[in-house]
């Protein structure tokens, strides 16, 4: 059974620091999604990570993928407040099925 | 483009009652799936369907819920009856059913199990 873990699960930083969260996924997989919710809101979709050593980068997030040690890193550089949100990563069960499992998420509070 | 629609927003039932959940997803996009996301936890599927047919349905409750896409595009989610661990948001994503795009979120429906 595919399983997959983030963490941390909560996270508290100053605005300006940087920070790095973790996905950890338990089988194979080429792909891996990074998806954004907003308190009360739904999940926005941030990244598409389609291959090996993908890196994908939107303003003050980063991220990429390591199929080989099936672990996929979410970097945030100079965090601001606008940051402040859960953030999930989501692995397909198959090549050819978007049947996602998310990990628990990990909640982000940006500190001024 | 237009997102994909759910209604309604919220609800509040007693347990052993049932309730309906709506879901319209993007225009052509073929895949439709319902998420159960409890409090603090990610989502978790319950089925998925290619444009009318039932792909994944092996996390859902079968013994209280049921879920159908007739003609493809619009879908239903129903559970009878509810239970107090029931009480979640219920979320509705759809995509284009090619393996490499991403799922489009609804807003979900929060239910709430009294």
């Amino acid at each position: 059974e595919l399983k997959v873990e983030q963490n941390p699960l909560f996270l508290s930083m100053q605005e300006g620091k940087n920070y790095t969260i973790y996905c950890n996924y338990s089988t194979t997989s080429d792909r891996l999604y990074w998806y954004r919710q907003d308190p009360g809101k739904s999940l926005e979709s941030l990244f598409v990570l389609l291959s090996n050593g993908a890196v994908k980068q939107e303003g003050r997030l980063m991220a990429s993928l390591d199929t080989k040690a099936r672990l996929s890193t979410l970097h945030i550089t100079a965090a601001v407040h606008d940051l402040s949100a859960t953030y999930f990563c989501a692995v397909p069960l198959g090549y050819n099925n978007n049947d996602m499992r998310f990990g628990a998420g990990t909640r982000l509070t940006v500190k001024p | 483009e237009a997102g994909v629609a759910q209604s309604p927003r919220y609800k509040i039932i007693e347990k052993r009652q049932s309730v309906a959940f709506w879901c319209n997803p993007i225009s052509g996009h073929a895949t439709l799936y319902w998420y159960q996301q409890i409090l603090g936890q990610g989502p978790k599927l319950l089925i998925q369907f290619q444009n009318n047919g039932v792909v994944d349905d092996s996390q859902l409750p079968k013994d209280r819920f049921s879920a159908e896409r007739l003609k493809g595009v619009d879908s239903t989610l129903k559970i009878q009856p509810a239970k107090l661990e029931d009480s979640a948001v219920y979320l509705c994503a759809s995509s284009f059913g090619k393996n490499l795009s991403p799922l489009h979120f609804g807003n979900g429906t929060r239910l709430t199990v009294t």
